[in-house]
């Protein structure tokens, strides 16, 4: 079956760093998005990856390895608007989505 | 501003009783879906739309249906809500060009709360 997985929850403190991680197993591989989701609101593109190595964009850079069916996303100088869930997606060989269940990590002051 | 509209934001009916989520997107993009998503876990594709084609997930219960009459519009009708139905309906599009990179952009979401 196809499985992605990645920690419920994390905590950090402002102005720190956090990674936090991604492994798939899926029916193909087409890149890897991440999203981020504030609570009650829809999820918004942060980034894709589908070569290996690290993808970097302001505060937030997402690294992949394929034959490790591994992904980070990092977040650098974090702030409390930073507060969400994170969702990692893999498309799959039909072009489909395959979604975690997200991460919600908790920024304290 | 191209965007995913969805509508209402927040919909209230009773057990049983018909309902129609609404979304319609200002980008043109061939492809739209709906998720489901409850609170703390991901996103649950029930069915999607390449141009006219439906394509209803294996485990999408009958008594969800969708439409499509045109391009802009896409509906989500629920003919009898459980309460397990209460949940967040996403609406999302997505372009077919460069297949390999298939972003889907999402509307607001629709909270649907069954009494």
């Amino acid at each position: 079956g196809q499985n992605i997985d990645q920690p419920t929850e994390m905590t950090a403190t402002e102005g720190a760093i956090v990674q936090i991680n991604c492994t798939y197993q899926t029916s193909g591989f087409n890149g890897l998005f991440w999203y981020q989701q504030h609570a009650g609101e829809a999820p918004t593109f942060l980034s894709y990856n589908v070569l290996d190595g690290l993808e970097e964009k302001g505060r937030f850079s997402s690294f992949l390895s394929r034959s490790k069916g591994y992904s980070y996303l990092l977040l650098k100088e974090l702030q409390m608007k930073d507060s969400a869930s994170y969702l990692c997606a893999v498309s799959d060989s039909n072009y489909q989505l395959i979604w975690g269940a997200g991460t919600k990590l908790i920024i304290k002051p | 501003d191209a965007m995913v509209i969805q509508n209402p934001r927040y919909q209230v009916t009773q057990f049983g009783k018909p309902v129609t989520l609404s979304c319609s997107q200002t980008l043109n993009h061939n492809v739209m879906y709906w998720y489901q998503q409850k609170s703390s876990q991901a996103p649950k594709l029930l069915f999607h739309y390449y141009d006219k084609d439906f394509n209803n997930e294996a485990d999408t219960p009958d008594n969800f249906q969708s439409r499509r009459p045109n391009t802009s519009f896409c509906f989500l009708d629920i003919r009898s809500p459980g309460l397990g139905d209460a949940a967040m309906y996403l609406c999302a599009t997505s372009p077919i060009g460069d297949i390999s990179y298939n972003e889907q952009f999402f509307g607001p979401g629709t909270r649907l709360t069954v009494l």
